[in-house]
Formats: C-alpha cells, structure tokens, sequence
C-alpha cells in the first residue's frame, strides 16, 4: 500500500517570498502521478501541480514549481512570490495509474500562512 | 470551463435518517469518485465507478452505497446515518486513458451535518 507523509503541519511565509513545502511517499509501484491540491477555507480542493514519474523533468505551473526526486521518493513544492491567496491547506497526493487501484492516496497536510 | 457539480451543498440530517448525495462530472469524464473529509482531516476515498461499473472499493461503510448512471452522474446513498458521518464529502471525475487512470477534478463537495 501507497502511503504519502508531509512532515510539515504548519508553514508560515511573508508576502513576496518563496516557501518550500515537504512530501515524501513510499510505494513499489513504477509508473505513478504525484499532485499538489490546495484547499483554502472554501475547502474547495484546487489541483495545483501535477507531476507524471516517468517525466525526469520538474513540473512548473507559474509561481508553482515541483521538486521531484524519484530514487529518494521526494516530491516538495516551491511556491515563489507567495501571495495573500496562497494561503490554505496544501494536500500533497499519490496516484497509481496502472494495477487497478484508482484512489488518490493524500497526506495530512500542511497548512500555510502567508503574512501581509 | 465546465466543473464537477454537486448537490445539495449542504445537508442536515437526523440520526437514523437517510441521505442521497448526487455528483454530475466533468463532461466526457468517464470516471467518478467519492471522498469523505472529516474535520481537520485529510480526503479518505470511499468508491469510485468507471463506465457504470463499481472500479474501486475503499473504507466505505456497508450503510452507504452509490451507483453511476447512463448519464454518468452518480448518486452516494447513506443510511441510517450516525454522528460520525457528519463531514465533507466530495466528488471527483477524470477522463479514463487508455488502461489506467488520470487527474481528478473534484466537485465543491456536500457538507453534511448528523444532528
């Protein structure tokens, strides 16, 4: 079973600035997707990045980029020149795309605050 | 561009009561899943339908059950529901490509409420 940890319950950023957030995973499966959902105090879920393991290349999305670290099971999240909108829960989630089990596997987030 | 829709948006319910969540996905999205979000917590999937047929089973409880029409919405059916099934439940579709499986979009969600 697939498991997702993100190690940071808690983050905090001023204005303007970059903040990373942290996710690791485990799983034996090779062919998988990673994502980033936001979930502001809406509690909409808004998919912010997605990254395929087979892409060595980073996925970039404007202000979000990934660091993906496929041996190390590593997959963080840059956010640069944060804004007040940032601010929410970030879900970082796990998808296996073959072997029949289509649940996206989440961890228990981490929620950001970005001060004025 | 169109989103997942689903209603009611919120819903309150007395123990014991029953509860009928709809979800209607992204147009030429085959696949639909649900989620249950307990406070402070993270998404847990419950089942998901591709093509009408139940694809995938999680921590579901055997007092719900859902199904997916022709029209490819789907309906999560709770009953004799209990305090602890007051959360936010959400639905997401994706497109089904190839063998395997692909981004989920997810729906607003219900928030359900067990007085």
């Amino acid at each position: 079973a697939q498991t997702v940890t993100q190690s940071q319950p808690e983050m905090s950023v001023q204005e303007a600035e970059t903040v990373t957030l942290s996710c690791t995973y485990d799983t034996s499966e090779s062919d998988y997707y990673l994502f980033w959902y936001k979930q502001p105090p809406s509690r909409q879920m808004i998919l912010v990045i997605r990254q395929e393991a087979y892409k060595q290349q980073n996925a970039t999305e404007n202000r979000f980029s990934v660091n993906f670290q496929k041996a190390a099971k590593s997959f963080s999240l840059k956010i640069s020149d944060s804004q007040l909108g940032d601010a929410a829960m970030y879900f970082c989630a796990f998808l296996a795309t073959q072997g029949g089990s289509e649940k996206l596997v989440f961890g228990k987030g981490t929620k950001l605050t970005v001060n004025p | 561009a169109a989103g997942v829709i689903q209603s009611p948006r919120h819903l309150i319910k007395e123990k014991r009561e029953t509860a009928t969540l709809k979800c209607y996905p992204i147009p030429r999205h085959d696949t639909v899943y649900w989620y249950q979000q307990g406070p402070g917590q993270d998404p847990q999937f419950l089942i998901s339908f591709y093509e009408k047929m139940q694809s995938d089973k999680g921590s579901i409880p055997d007092r719900f059950s859902a199904q997916q029409f022709s029209d490819y919405h789907s309906e999560l059916n709770m009953s004799s529901l209990e305090l602890g099934d007051s959360a936010l439940y959400f639905c997401a579709s994706s497109p089904h490509i190839g063998s395997g499986t692909d981004t989920q979009y997810f729906g607003p969600g219900t928030r359900l409420t067990v007085l």
